[in-house]
């Protein structure tokens, strides 16, 4: 089972537009999100997270809304870059569970074109 | 770079040959992390330290995987008699924790390392 999912396997947008990457998850014990992304060969990088007590996070061109009713939370790239291009890793995990281990999707490769 | 490492970055194999994977946490952290990536695949949690301890092993880890984290500090993570299937990229991660109230940088974030690929011949 699948507890989190990333239905769109790739994404492409133009530089300067908005990305938006999608992620469901179905275990309602996660209580804490993080988004991380991932270029070929490297570990993935951190990129910005939100609790469970909050519905939107910002940092800088990257932007994380949470919709817990619907399980769904997306992470908005504002204006998107040529250097943004990887692999997005959307994870949960349930920190009242202790050992805050992560549950992964399998990731959107994210184009964006010159 | 005070981030964390992994040694070696690459490795190939035969199968049945025992490997060694070496990770190196941020140096504060007190947690560390194993997981294991396949192609087309999110990372998948493997085992995980507190410290010293070893407080629990995903059942993906097989009998021939194991993992030691001495004096809370290092950790590394050896397969014996190699399979094919093990083929893959393995990740560490590490984080710092605090229970009873937030310590000073205290983050439920997870850091990678840069991972081993293993490639099983």
């Amino acid at each position: 089972d699948q507890q989190v999912k990333q239905n769109s396997p790739s994404l492409s947008v133009q530089e300067g537009r908005i990305s938006i990457l999608n992620c469901d998850y179905t275990n309602s014990m996660f209580d804490y999100f993080l988004w991380y992304k991932k270029y070929p060969a490297e570990g993935p990088t951190f990129l910005i997270s939100i609790s469970s007590i909050k519905d939107k996070n910002e940092d800088g061109r990257f932007t994380v809304f949470l919709n817990k009713s619907a399980k769904h939370l997306s992470l908005h790239i504002v204006p998107s870059q040529p250097g943004d291009s990887a692999v997005y890793f959307c994870a949960a995990c349930s920190r009242g569970g202790s050992n805050y281990k992560l549950t992964f999707g399998k990731g959107t490769l994210l184009t964006v074109n010159p | 770079d005070t981030g964390v490492s992994q040694d070696p970055r690459h490795k190939i194999t035969k199968r049945g040959q025992n490997v060694t994977f070496r990770c190196d946490p941020i140096s504060e952290h007190n947690r560390l992390y194993w997981y294991r990536q396949t192609l087309g695949q999110g990372p998948e949690f493997l085992t995980y330290f507190q410290n010293e301890a070893q407080l629990e092993k995903s059942r993906l880890l097989s009998d021939r995987f194991s993992a030691e984290r001495p004096k809370g500090s290092f950790s590394t993570l050896e397969i014996q008699r190699t399979e094919q299937g093990d083929s893959a990229m393995y990740l560490c991660a590490s984080s710092l924790v605090s229970y009873g109230g937030r310590a000073e940088g205290a983050t439920d974030t997870q850091y990678f390392g840069p991972g081993t690929r293993l490639t099983v011949l």
